[in-house]
């Protein structure tokens, strides 16, 4: 089993839908979540931590499932802009090392 | 404040040369991390170093591959004879090391081997 795993999609959607992807996790000691999107051919950029209550950047909301291993994120009123990769980062304690997902690739349609 | 540094941007080898991949952190960070993507690939970690100290290098090939981060200066990932295979986009990334502090990537460095 992968430490990280990640729906590839694609996932096309409509401007305007709320699409939802989940990454889940494999080691109950990992400590730090993240969610970065990558454009292609270049290199990746934070999107926004997640925290263990939940957190909320405009259009854009993180969730962590602890018991269940995994995180999401919640793209509302999606645009054409948001077409990218997302990659699901995850930092076990003690170790230092960051495990990123393969990523989940969405499509904005106009 | 200047973020990761990476060059060249697009490096072309013949097989069998050495490449040389330079990444200048974030100011103030000290880990550095290196990073491997194939095409239509995710992110393969390589090797995880900070001032002078290799910490984790379980994925970098054991061959060919090496890496330094000195005390001044630029980190440098070395390949020696290059391969065909070997052609991928190389990212670096750098941290401060604190828990919850997130990786801050480079613009990468294209290797293409002919």
């Amino acid at each position: 089993r992968k430490e990280v795993e990640q729906d590839p999609g694609p996932f096309n959607v409509p401007e305007g839908a709320t699409v939802a992807f989940n990454c889940t996790y494999s080691n109950s000691a990992s400590q730090s979540f993240f969610w970065y999107r990558q454009d292609c051919r270049k290199e990746p950029k934070l999107l926004m931590s997640v925290y263990s209550s939940g957190n909320e950047d405009g259009r854009f909301t993180a969730q962590l499932n602890r018991a269940s291993q995994y995180i999401s994120l919640l793209i509302r009123d999606s645009k054409l802009s948001d077409s990218a990769t997302y990659l699901c980062v995850v930092s076990t304690s003690g170790t230092y090392k960051y495990i990123f997902g393969t990523g989940t690739r969405l499509k904005v349609l106009a | 404040n200047a973020g990761v540094m990476q060059n060249p941007r697009h490096l072309v080898r013949r097989r069998g040369q050495e490449a040389r991949l330079r990444c200048s952190p974030v100011k103030g960070h000290s880990h550095v991390y290196w990073y491997r993507q194939l095409p239509e690939e995710g992110l393969k970690f390589m090797v995880y170093l900070q001032k002078e100290n290799i910490i984790d290098e379980s994925g970098m090939p054991k061959e060919r591959f090496s890496a330094e981060f000195p005390k001044e200066g630029p980190s440098i990932l070395r390949i020696q004879q290059v391969v065909r295979g070997d052609s991928a986009a190389y990212f670096c990334a750098s941290s401060p090391g604190l828990i919850n502090s997130p990786l801050h990537f480079g613009n990468g460095t294209r290797l293409t081997v002919t």
